[in-house]
């Protein structure tokens, strides 16, 4: 069964730093979003992103967030100057369409900012 | 602005007993409902989904939930629980309109032998 996969499980970076979380997401899949989950706290939607063009965001995703997908197949979510409140899990998912079809999430990326 | 509400924090429930796992929702539009379970150290997977149609739907595992709108709920159930649901269920709501997902803050399921 295809799955949306996300490289590194687990980054540690230092405040100030930048980060780039790459997420594979299914195939065929023309939708794709990042959501974070600080610990304890529920899953928050950042961005969604379709036809090469950020379609939706929220308030969370400041001028620090970028997201691309450079080559047809990754797609990535940049934080150009960590913060320690960035601290989270970021969520990859990927849903054929944008209306009544599910979103596909992938394991996960925690981020740890020190 | 749409928002979701999961009252219990955590649900236990003796195997082979049912299991209700509750949900409410605000939207302005249609809402479109979804239940998510999530494993240890695993991303979220989807377990069902209502758009329209049968207020009742059925999913993944087992799983089943059921829409009232006039309640604006979508609680999750199951009529025999099984040890491996223990896990954490997160329902979401996305307003017709677009394509954005809110989620409930989960609800931890333990089931016991």
């Amino acid at each position: 069964e295809p799955e949306v996969t996300q490289t590194p499980s687990h980054q540690v970076t230092q405040m100030g730093q930048e980060v780039i979380l790459r997420c594979v997401p299914i195939s065929n899949h023309l939708y794709f979003y990042w959501y974070r989950q600080i610990l304890g706290q529920k899953v928050e939607f950042l961005v969604s992103f379709y036809n090469n063009e950020i379609s939706e965001k929220s308030e969370i995703f400041d001028d620090q967030f970028s997201v691309e997908r450079p080559d047809g197949s990754n797609f990535t979510l940049k934080i150009r100057s960590t913060k320690l409140e960035d601290s989270a899990m970021y969520f990859c998912a990927s849903g054929l369409t944008g209306g009544t079809y599910e979103q596909y999430f992938g394991p996960g990326t925690r981020l740890t900012v020190t | 602005a749409q928002s979701v509400a999961q009252p219990e924090d955590q649900v236990n429930v003796a195997e082979g007993n049912p299991l209700t796992v509750k949900c409410t929702y605000s939207v302005s539009g249609n809402p479109y409902l979804f239940w998510y379970v999530q494993y240890p150290n695993r991303g979220l997977q989807f377990l069902l989904k209502y758009i329209t149609g049968d207020n009742l739907v059925k999913g993944s595992y087992g799983f089943e939930a059921e829409f009232n709108k006039s309640q604006t709920s979508f609680h999750l159930k199951k009529p025999s629980a099984l040890v491996s649901d223990s896990a954490l269920y997160f329902c979401a709501v996305r307003d017709g309109g677009y394509s954005t997902l809110t989620f409930g803050k989960g609800t931890m399921l333990l089931v016991s032998p």
